[in-house]
Protein backbone atom coordinates (compact mmCIF):
# COMPACT_ATOMS: atom_id res chain seq x y z
CA UNK A 1 0.00 0.00 0.00
CA UNK A 2 0.96 3.88 -0.36
CA UNK A 3 3.60 4.93 2.85
CA UNK A 4 5.16 7.54 3.62
CA UNK A 5 8.72 7.92 5.77
CA UNK A 6 10.44 10.74 6.92
CA UNK A 7 13.69 11.29 9.15
CA UNK A 8 12.92 10.92 12.83
CA UNK A 9 13.26 14.07 14.66
CA UNK A 10 13.63 15.65 16.92
CA UNK A 11 15.71 18.15 14.34
CA UNK A 12 17.54 20.90 16.38
CA UNK A 13 19.06 23.91 14.67
CA UNK A 14 20.64 27.46 15.72
CA UNK A 15 19.08 30.15 13.92
CA UNK A 16 20.20 30.91 10.30
CA UNK A 17 21.01 27.48 9.91
CA UNK A 18 20.41 25.13 6.71
CA UNK A 19 17.28 22.69 6.83
CA UNK A 20 16.81 19.64 4.98
CA UNK A 21 14.03 17.17 6.23
CA UNK A 22 13.96 14.23 4.04
CA UNK A 23 10.72 12.29 2.92
CA UNK A 24 10.86 8.91 0.62
CA UNK A 25 7.34 7.77 -0.49
CA UNK A 26 5.93 4.41 -1.83
CA UNK A 27 2.59 4.43 -3.92
CA UNK A 28 1.63 3.08 -7.14
CA UNK A 29 1.07 5.25 -9.92
CA UNK A 30 2.02 9.23 -9.62
CA UNK A 31 0.63 10.45 -6.43
CA UNK A 32 0.50 14.42 -5.41
CA UNK A 33 3.20 15.30 -2.68
CA UNK A 34 2.71 17.84 0.08
CA UNK A 35 4.32 19.35 3.25
CA UNK A 36 1.81 20.14 5.93
CA UNK A 37 3.19 22.08 9.33
CA UNK A 38 1.70 21.99 12.54
CA UNK A 39 2.51 24.54 15.58
CA UNK A 40 2.01 23.77 18.66
CA UNK A 41 -1.73 23.09 19.92
CA UNK A 42 -3.00 23.75 16.21
CA UNK A 43 -4.28 21.83 13.26
CA UNK A 44 -2.66 21.36 10.34
CA UNK A 45 -1.52 23.80 7.45
CA UNK A 46 -0.62 23.19 4.14
CA UNK A 47 3.00 24.41 3.52
CA UNK A 48 3.69 23.51 0.20
CA UNK A 49 2.44 20.77 -2.59
CA UNK A 50 3.81 19.34 -6.02
CA UNK A 51 1.81 17.41 -8.45
CA UNK A 52 3.95 15.92 -10.99
CA UNK A 53 7.59 14.71 -11.13
CA UNK A 54 10.08 17.06 -11.26
CA UNK A 55 7.74 19.71 -9.73
CA UNK A 56 9.31 22.08 -6.97
CA UNK A 57 7.06 23.76 -4.05
CA UNK A 58 7.86 26.61 -2.53
CA UNK A 59 6.78 29.06 0.57
CA UNK A 60 7.97 31.32 2.50
CA UNK A 61 11.51 29.98 2.06
CA UNK A 62 10.82 26.44 2.05
CA UNK A 63 11.29 24.25 -1.04
CA UNK A 64 10.49 20.93 -1.94
CA UNK A 65 11.37 18.96 -5.65
CA UNK A 66 9.25 15.69 -6.27
CA UNK A 67 11.98 13.11 -7.41
CA UNK A 68 10.07 10.49 -9.23
CA UNK A 69 13.28 8.46 -9.69
CA UNK A 70 14.19 8.66 -6.07
CA UNK A 71 10.94 8.42 -4.67
CA UNK A 72 11.69 11.47 -2.87
CA UNK A 73 10.38 14.90 -1.73
CA UNK A 74 12.85 16.71 0.78
CA UNK A 75 11.85 19.69 2.44
CA UNK A 76 14.28 22.51 2.71
CA UNK A 77 15.18 25.79 3.95
CA UNK A 78 18.08 27.96 3.28
CA UNK A 79 17.57 29.87 6.76
CA UNK A 80 15.30 28.76 9.73
CA UNK A 81 14.12 30.93 12.44
CA UNK A 82 12.78 30.62 15.75
CA UNK A 83 9.24 30.96 14.20
CA UNK A 84 9.84 27.44 12.47
CA UNK A 85 10.08 25.74 15.56
CA UNK A 86 7.04 22.92 14.65
CA UNK A 87 6.04 19.69 13.65
CA UNK A 88 6.36 18.53 9.79
CA UNK A 89 4.52 16.24 7.90
CA UNK A 90 5.04 14.92 4.68
CA UNK A 91 1.80 13.28 3.18
CA UNK A 92 1.12 11.74 -0.66
CA UNK A 93 -2.07 11.51 -2.28
CA UNK A 94 -3.07 8.91 -4.73
CA UNK A 95 -3.86 9.76 -8.13
CA UNK A 96 -6.25 7.27 -8.63
CA UNK A 97 -9.23 7.43 -6.35
CA UNK A 98 -10.78 9.20 -3.78
CA UNK A 99 -8.45 11.93 -2.23
CA UNK A 100 -7.39 10.97 0.69
CA UNK A 101 -3.83 11.94 1.88
CA UNK A 102 -1.58 9.55 3.44
CA UNK A 103 0.97 10.74 6.46
CA UNK A 104 4.50 10.13 7.41
CA UNK A 105 5.11 9.88 11.05
CA UNK A 106 6.10 13.79 11.08
CA UNK A 107 9.53 15.68 12.48
CA UNK A 108 9.54 18.05 15.17
CA UNK A 109 12.18 21.04 14.20
CA UNK A 110 13.71 23.14 17.25
CA UNK A 111 15.23 26.12 16.41
CA UNK A 112 17.53 28.15 18.85
CA UNK A 113 18.40 31.50 18.77
CA UNK B 1 -13.29 33.38 2.50
CA UNK B 2 -14.14 30.90 5.78
CA UNK B 3 -11.59 28.21 6.70
CA UNK B 4 -12.30 24.98 8.00
CA UNK B 5 -14.02 25.11 11.85
CA UNK B 6 -14.31 22.55 14.26
CA UNK B 7 -16.13 21.81 17.28
CA UNK B 8 -16.23 21.51 20.26
CA UNK B 9 -12.42 21.98 20.40
CA UNK B 10 -11.84 20.30 23.91
CA UNK B 11 -13.78 17.60 24.95
CA UNK B 12 -13.81 14.42 28.26
CA UNK B 13 -15.94 11.07 27.82
CA UNK B 14 -15.78 8.12 29.71
CA UNK B 15 -14.97 4.87 28.43
CA UNK B 16 -18.16 3.59 26.67
CA UNK B 17 -19.88 6.28 26.45
CA UNK B 18 -20.58 7.89 22.75
CA UNK B 19 -19.53 11.38 20.94
CA UNK B 20 -20.42 13.86 18.11
CA UNK B 21 -17.56 16.35 16.45
CA UNK B 22 -18.20 19.06 14.06
CA UNK B 23 -17.05 20.22 11.07
CA UNK B 24 -17.77 22.98 8.70
CA UNK B 25 -16.12 23.01 5.64
CA UNK B 26 -14.28 26.37 3.57
CA UNK B 27 -17.14 28.14 1.72
CA UNK B 28 -17.62 26.74 -1.65
CA UNK B 29 -15.77 22.54 -1.16
CA UNK B 30 -18.47 19.79 -1.26
CA UNK B 31 -16.24 17.24 0.05
CA UNK B 32 -14.69 16.64 4.01
CA UNK B 33 -12.52 14.22 4.91
CA UNK B 34 -11.88 12.58 8.77
CA UNK B 35 -8.91 12.03 10.26
CA UNK B 36 -7.19 10.69 13.41
CA UNK B 37 -3.97 11.93 15.12
CA UNK B 38 -3.10 10.15 18.30
CA UNK B 39 -0.18 11.85 20.22
CA UNK B 40 3.21 11.81 18.40
CA UNK B 41 1.95 10.24 15.49
CA UNK B 42 0.60 11.26 11.67
CA UNK B 43 -2.72 12.06 11.18
CA UNK B 44 -4.81 8.45 10.16
CA UNK B 45 -7.69 8.84 7.21
CA UNK B 46 -11.08 7.90 8.86
CA UNK B 47 -13.43 8.35 5.74
CA UNK B 48 -14.40 10.97 3.23
CA UNK B 49 -17.83 12.33 2.67
CA UNK B 50 -18.62 13.82 -1.09
CA UNK B 51 -21.50 15.26 -1.64
CA UNK B 52 -23.61 13.64 1.55
CA UNK B 53 -22.34 10.22 0.26
CA UNK B 54 -19.42 8.21 2.50
CA UNK B 55 -16.47 8.14 -0.37
CA UNK B 56 -13.85 6.24 0.69
CA UNK B 57 -12.97 4.77 4.15
CA UNK B 58 -9.74 3.69 5.72
CA UNK B 59 -8.88 1.13 8.25
CA UNK B 60 -11.55 1.98 11.73
CA UNK B 61 -14.45 0.14 12.87
CA UNK B 62 -17.81 0.72 12.50
CA UNK B 63 -18.43 2.38 15.68
CA UNK B 64 -17.13 5.61 13.67
CA UNK B 65 -19.23 6.82 11.79
CA UNK B 66 -20.39 10.02 9.77
CA UNK B 67 -22.91 12.51 8.05
CA UNK B 68 -22.43 15.35 5.77
CA UNK B 69 -25.58 17.69 5.46
CA UNK B 70 -26.43 19.46 1.85
CA UNK B 71 -24.64 22.55 3.39
CA UNK B 72 -21.41 20.20 3.22
CA UNK B 73 -21.05 20.46 6.89
CA UNK B 74 -20.47 16.98 8.54
CA UNK B 75 -20.01 15.03 11.96
CA UNK B 76 -18.30 12.48 12.95
CA UNK B 77 -19.63 9.92 15.78
CA UNK B 78 -17.98 7.26 17.68
CA UNK B 79 -19.87 5.10 19.42
CA UNK B 80 -18.65 2.69 22.31
CA UNK B 81 -15.32 5.03 23.21
CA UNK B 82 -12.31 3.09 23.81
CA UNK B 83 -9.39 4.80 25.41
CA UNK B 84 -7.37 4.61 22.12
CA UNK B 85 -9.76 6.54 20.59
CA UNK B 86 -7.96 9.39 22.50
CA UNK B 87 -6.39 11.75 19.95
CA UNK B 88 -6.50 15.08 18.18
CA UNK B 89 -9.70 14.35 15.62
CA UNK B 90 -8.95 16.77 12.42
CA UNK B 91 -11.13 17.33 9.38
CA UNK B 92 -10.15 18.81 6.24
CA UNK B 93 -12.39 19.93 3.30
CA UNK B 94 -11.48 19.98 -0.28
CA UNK B 95 -12.88 20.86 -3.62
CA UNK B 96 -11.70 17.80 -6.23
CA UNK B 97 -13.62 19.16 -9.20
CA UNK B 98 -11.32 21.96 -10.01
CA UNK B 99 -8.62 19.14 -10.34
CA UNK B 100 -6.79 19.96 -7.03
CA UNK B 101 -6.01 17.46 -4.37
CA UNK B 102 -5.49 19.84 -1.93
CA UNK B 103 -7.05 19.25 1.42
CA UNK B 104 -7.49 22.24 3.95
CA UNK B 105 -7.68 21.66 7.84
CA UNK B 106 -9.23 22.68 10.77
CA UNK B 107 -8.37 22.98 14.15
CA UNK B 108 -9.00 19.91 15.38
CA UNK B 109 -10.79 18.65 18.91
CA UNK B 110 -9.08 16.91 21.18
CA UNK B 111 -10.61 13.98 22.60
CA UNK B 112 -9.73 12.50 25.95
CA UNK B 113 -11.92 9.12 27.03
CA UNK B 114 -11.07 8.52 30.34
Amino acid sequence: GDSVTQMEGPVTLSEEAFLTINCTYTATGYPSLFWYVQYPGEGLQLLLKATKADDKGSNKGFEATYRKETTSFHLEKGSVQVSDSAVYFCALSPRAGFQKLVFGTGTRLLVSP
Amino acid sequence: ETGVTQSPTHLIKTRGQQVTLRCSSQSGHNTVSWYQQALGQGPQFIFQYYREEENGRGNFPPRFSGLQFPNYSSELNVNALELDDSALYLCASSLPADGQETQYFGPGTRLLVL
